[in-house]
């Protein structure tokens, strides 16, 4: 059974920085292309990053770009978002993603002083 | 980027009843391989999306078949049968023929 863990969440202030962890299982983690999709409070859902399987190529979506950072490390099966110079409209549930099929629980940032 | 518009915005269906939701987007999302990209999800009340419906119309292990989806091109459909109070929730589509993978605005479903 594929499941997805998201973890490392919480509250930060503005401008600072947090790492989120996505622990992958019941797949070949390597093998797949991998996403990061947020929602914040009350809203819908909004695609943020991608890594490919191996991690040598990554996209961004244009709000986050040059603040966040998408990478994994495929000996330990796990998919990391490091976000740093958070504002507060980075607010959101965050989602790790395999295809568009599994989705993990989500992890709540909440960026507020 | 891809734009998914939905239609309509909330839906209040008596149960036992259809129900039908439009998705639009302003590309096609027929891949060169073939398929066509574009996904249902049903995101109940203070949880995560749930796949209901993969490239179009195959239903995802689990999902009651009085959910179908449909569609080609540009324009998809998801069909609820007989509508239960389980299925209360925000109903999203989803194309992933593009990055950045985009959303419909979603479909607020209440029970009457």
């Amino acid at each position: 059974e594929v499941q997805l863990v998201e973890s490392g969440g919480g509250l930060v202030q503005p401008g600072g920085s947090l790492r989120l962890s996505c622990a992958a299982s019941g797949f070949t983690f390597s093998n797949y292309w991998m996403h990061w999709v947020r929602q914040a409070p009350g809203k819908g859902l909004v695609w943020v990053s991608h890594i490919i399987g191996d991690g040598s190529a990554t996209t961004y979506a244009d709000s986050v770009k040059g603040r966040f950072t998408i990478s994994r490390d495929n000996a330990k099966n796990t998919l990391y978002l490091q976000m740093s110079s958070l504002r507060a409209e980075d607010t959101a549930v965050y989602y790790c993603a395999r295809l568009g099929i599994n989705w993990g629980q989500g992890t709540l940032v909440t960026v507020s002083s | 980027d891809i734009v998914m518009t939905q239609t309509p915005l909330s839906l209040s269906v008596t149960p036992g009843q259809p129900a039908s939701i439009s998705c639009k987007s302003s590309q096609s999302l027929l891949h060169g391989d073939g398929k066509t990209y574009l996904y249902w999800y049903l995101q109940k009340p203070g949880q995560s999306p749930q796949l209901l419906i993969y490239e179009v119309s195959s239903r995802f292990s689990g999902v009651p078949d009085r959910f179908t989806g449909s569609g080609s091109g540009t324009d998809f459909t998801l069909k609820i049968s007989r509508v239960e109070a389980e299925d209360v929730g925000i109903y999203y589509c989803m194309q992933a023929i593009h990055l950045p993978w985009t959303f419909g605005q979603g479909t607020k479903v209440e029970i009457k």
